[in-house]
């Protein structure tokens, strides 16, 4: 069984400083990681996604994120929060579809995230 | 670019009343789910569908849900008599193989009242 745990439901930055959102996880077998976020009324978009490879991934908007295997850690950073990175965003983690895996995903519980002026 | 279409985007039905939510995925992906997101809470995974079948489903995925694939394009999920716990927001999402990411359609809130 795989499980995410997102440290801290709410996360609150001024604009101009650094964004860290906290993801851990669980899984018996090797892990694709993902962060999506969710703008109000709207639906899941995907941000970046680690597979194999290189441990640190670049996403969209400038966002990135690093893969500790060790720390079965994938926290999601930004140096620099602008006012439109407003947002839920929620890490997730799939295993590698084959098999009998069909690479649904497991959802964490999401971070909210304001920016202030 | 494409992109995962669900309709209606709201739907209010009452207690007991069967619903249908579409979706149409991306042409040429092959796998298919259902995720519902309940207002405050994590997002749920409710089934996934490869080859005409329903490959994994969770507990939450009880006889009153049915997906079907009808026309090769359309993507749905019914549930045969609602209840006021089914409010949500359920989400479709597909993907082009297993090892690549899923693309979420903006979802379709369901309200039971």
């Amino acid at each position: 069984a795989q499980s995410v745990t997102q440290l801290g439901s709410h996360v609150s930055v001024s604009e101009g400083a650094l964004v860290l959102l906290r993801c851990n996880y669980s899984s018996s077998v090797p892990p694709y990681l993902f962060w999506y976020v969710q703008y109000p009324n709207q639906g899941l978009q995907l941000l970046l996604k680690y597979t194999t490879g290189a441990t640190l991934v670049k996403g969209i908007n400038g966002f990135e994120a690093e893969f500790k295997k060790s720390e079965t850690s994938f926290h999601l950073t930004k140096p620099s929060a602008h006012m439109s990175d407003a947002a839920e965003y929620f890490c997730a983690v799939s295993d590698q579809a084959g098999g009998t895996s069909y690479g649904k995903l497991t959802f964490g519980q999401g971070t909210i995230l304001t920016v202030h002026p | 670019e494409p992109e995962v279409t669900q309709t209606p985007s709201h739907q209010v039905t009452q207690m007991g009343q069967e619903v249908i939510l579409r979706c149409v995925p991306i042409s040429n992906h092959l796998y298919f789910y259902w995720y519902r997101q309940i207002l405050g809470q994590k997002v749920e995974f409710l089934v996934s569908f490869y080859n005409n079948e329903i490959s994994e489903k969770s507990e939450i995925f009880d006889d009153q849900f049915s997906v079907e694939r009808p026309d090769g394009s359309n993507f749905t999920l019914k549930i045969r008599s609602t209840k006021l716990e089914d409010s949500a927001m359920y989400f479709c999402a597909s993907k082009i193989e297993g090892n690549t990411e899923a693309f979420f359609g903006q979802g379709t809130r369901l309200t039971v009242v």
